[in-house]
């Protein structure tokens, strides 16, 4: 079974406005970690935003923001206000074990793509 | 600060033959990770390491596969007799410790002819 699910086709966004990147994720650790990383096209992974799995608070980060449902085992990367240097491919990733470095390797989802239009 | 650096950024090798790809954290970070990214793949786990020694190489994809990390700084990843299958992305990525967010480097192409 796939830890990490992103099922959206490309995604197109006005600029702008704002876009929801969406992603599940399936563990049976109590203790884990979610990452979002951008990967333009030069091909550099950078970094984003973080959740961990007891952390009681959205993760925020300027424009980014990630809706945590742990019910639901999602955690989705809001964009507000999209930038045309938005356009990207978007990673979400999980670190199971959260604070236990045994585990410390990411895993990742397929990736989604967005296309942020003028 | 200096990222995470890689080289080098292209390589193409016939197939048969060995590479080391170089990788050279964040100053100060004690954890350094290495990843491939291939088209059919998606993004995979290859071995990370804490200081100079690898507790979990269970990623590398056979034994034409080793990586080494001295000084507790930079490391290299050695394909033996490469081969076709081999063509992808390499990245590197370090973290303060273990468990802190892992930062990426700009990657390795690397293809096998």
């Amino acid at each position: 079974a796939q830890k990490i699910t992103q099922t959206q086709p490309g995604m197109f966004v006005q600029e702008k406005e704002a876009v929801t990147l969406d992603c599940t994720y399936d563990t049976s650790d109590q203790s884990y970690g979610l990452f979002w990383y951008k990967q333009p096209s030069s091909g550099e992974m950078i970094f984003l935003i973080y959740q961990g799995s007891y952390d009681e608070q959205n993760a925020t980060e300027g424009r980014y923001s990630l809706n945590f449902q742990k019910a639901r085992k999602s955690a989705n990367l809001v964009i507000s206000a999209s930038q045309l240097g938005d356009s990207a491919m978007y990673f979400c990733a999980m670190r199971e074990a959260h604070h236990t470095g045994a585990n410390s390797k990411l895993t990742f989802g397929k990736g989604i793509t967005l296309s942020v239009r003028p | 600060g200096a990222g995470v650096s890689q080289s080098p950024s292209n390589k193409v090798t016939e197939k048969g033959k060995d590479v080391e790809l170089r990788c050279d954290p964040i100053s100060g970070h004690t954890a350094l990770y290495w990843y491939r990214q291939s088209l059919g793949q998606g993004l995979e786990f290859l071995i990370y390491f804490q200081g100079n020694s690898a507790p979990d190489k269970s990623g590398l994809p056979s034994d034409r596969f080793s990586a080494e990390r001295t000084g507790g700084s930079v490391s290299t990843l050695t394909i033996q007799r490469t081969q076709q299958e081999d063509s992808a992305v390499y990245l590197c990525a370090s973290s303060l410790g273990l468990g802190d967010t892992q930062y990426f480097g700009p990657g390795t192409r690397l293809t096998v002819l």
